[in-house]
């Protein structure tokens, strides 16, 4: 299936912990994205990669570390992880930046639990 | 710079009644407009768009008509179910001007059966 997948789903971790969450497109999009999404359904973008070039970071804690080996994935990982950082976290894809015609593609989301 | 305002919710509405949830934008250059959807526990998924003025875009019964001169994108359907309960996103893409979706704040839509 052609999607935006990311691992895991869910993920539960005491305070203090660093953790990584990992996404992967087959889509042929050149762009990927990571969203949090909080317990409002707020989204708020926090980095973007273009073709392994990062474009956008928004203001997020340097705990909050993205990395793109290639186009086709973009990690998150977070240090020394807090309360606040429970929330959704989603990927997205895209062939454009600003999502073009056709608009981003999302992942199914990663819910963070700190505890 | 470019920005959507929706209409708050929840909005809470009988099973068949019509649905309209309003969505307005400001938008320097001429962007395409986007309608998600994200059902309870899952991603966002597109619902429809529309990538000029008086398209009209639809799917699974809903629609929005890209209006330029009220700088809105209104999303209706005519009778709800059951299961469109979701939060609905309004969305832009402003090639020019963006690097990135400009997404409004959601509206949760709960349908009573």
């Amino acid at each position: 299936d052609t999607a935006v997948s990311q691992t895991p789903k869910y993920l539960v971790t005491q305070m203090g912990n660093d953790k990584s969450i990992k996404c992967e497109q087959n889509l042929g999009h050149d762009t990927m994205y990571w969203y949090k999404q909080d317990s409002k359904k707020f989204l708020k973008i926090m980095f973007s990669y273009n073709n392994k070039e990062l474009i956008i970071n928004e203001t997020v804690p340097n705990r909050f570390s993205p990395k793109s080996p290639d186009k086709a994935h973009l990690n998150l990982h977070i240090n020394s992880l807090e309360l606040g950082d429970s929330a959704v976290y989603f990927c997205a894809s895209s062939q454009y930046p600003d999502g073009g015609t056709d608009g981003y593609t999302f992942g199914s989301g990663t819910r963070l639990t700190v505890v | 710079g470019n920005s959507v305002t929706q209409m708050e919710g929840p909005v809470t509405l009988s099973e068949e009644a019509f649905l309209t949830i309003n969505c307005t934008y400001t938008a320097t250059g001429y962007p395409s407009l986007f309608w998600y959807v994200q059902y309870p526990g899952e991603g966002l998924q597109l619902l429809l768009k529309a990538t000029k003025a008086d398209d009209k875009g639809s799917n699974k019964g809903f629609e929005a008509t890209y209006r330029k001169e009220t700088t809105s994108f209104h999303l209706e359907k005519g009778s709800v179910q059951v299961s469109d309960s979701a939060v609905y996103f309004c969305a832009l893409s402003d090639m020019n001007r963006d690097d990135k979706i400009i997404f409004g704040k959601g509206t949760r839509l709960h349908i009573l059966p």
